[in-house]
């Protein structure tokens, strides 16, 4: 089955930095990857996804990337701040509506 | 409209005893997934409903785990026997059928005495 590792466990950066999340995936039948934000006590919620056929996606602050070749893909975050800390979980499924394969998670801490 | 809502948020209990988690879907969402989430941990698949199909069980850790789906929307866990390594946060997530993007639960959080 698909194997999500996510880097780094924990991450701080001060505010207006950038923030960046790396995980790989081991399934290479996999196409289509979300990235979750959930904030302490709250449920998780979808910030941004990619499909295979692209290879980067941005949305405002954030945007994601995906190399398919060497199977990984990364959150960015630029402009951070203080709202945008939370955990952060990548995750990966070889079917689009189908169930997620999710990382270990991030805990980003954006310190004012 | 409503989002995804599971019952109860918090469920204490001892160890040996069943346990009945809720999860209701938003309305007219085919598609009824179960995560659990350890303590610090990412969020491990359990079980999938589509529709009318037969559920996707291959994450349920034990046959202590079960769950149903009745009339194609509310879903109930089942925990029998519960044992400590069983607490964690129980979330259900729902989605419209071909569509990718998952709605979650707040979550029930399961703690084993």
């Amino acid at each position: 089955g698909e194997n999500v590792e996510q880097h780094p466990s924990t991450l701080s950066v001060q505010e207006g930095d950038s923030a960046v999340i790396k995980c790989t995936y081991s399934d290479s039948a996999s196409n289509y990857f979300p990235w979750y934000k959930q904030e302490l006590g709250k449920r998780p919620q979808l910030i941004i996804d990619i499909r295979s056929n692209v290879g980067e996606k941005k949305d405002q602050r954030i945007a994601v990337t995906l190399n398919k070749t060497a199977k990984h893909f990364s959150l960015h975050i630029t402009e951070t701040q203080p709202e945008d800390s939370a955990v952060y979980f990548c995750a990966a499924t070889p079917t689009a509506g189908n169930m997620l394969t999710f990382g270990g998670g991030t805990r980003l801490m954006v310190k004012p | 409209g409503a989002g995804v809502s599971q019952s109860p948020s918090n469920k204490v209990t001892e160890k040996g005893k069943d346990v009945e988690l809720r999860c209701d879907p938003i309305s007219g969402h085919t598609a009824l997934y179960w995560y659990r989430q350890s303590l610090g941990q990412g969020l491990e698949f359990l079980i999938y409903f589509q529709g009318n199909s037969a559920p996707d069980k291959s994450g349920l850790p034990s046959d202590r785990f079960s769950a149903e789906r009745t009339g194609g929307s509310v879903s109930t866990l089942t925990i029998q026997r519960t044992q400590q390594e069983d607490s964690a946060v129980y979330l259900c997530a729902s989605s419209l059928s071909g569509k990718v993007e998952q709605f979650f639960g707040p979550g029930t959080r399961l703690t084993v005495l």
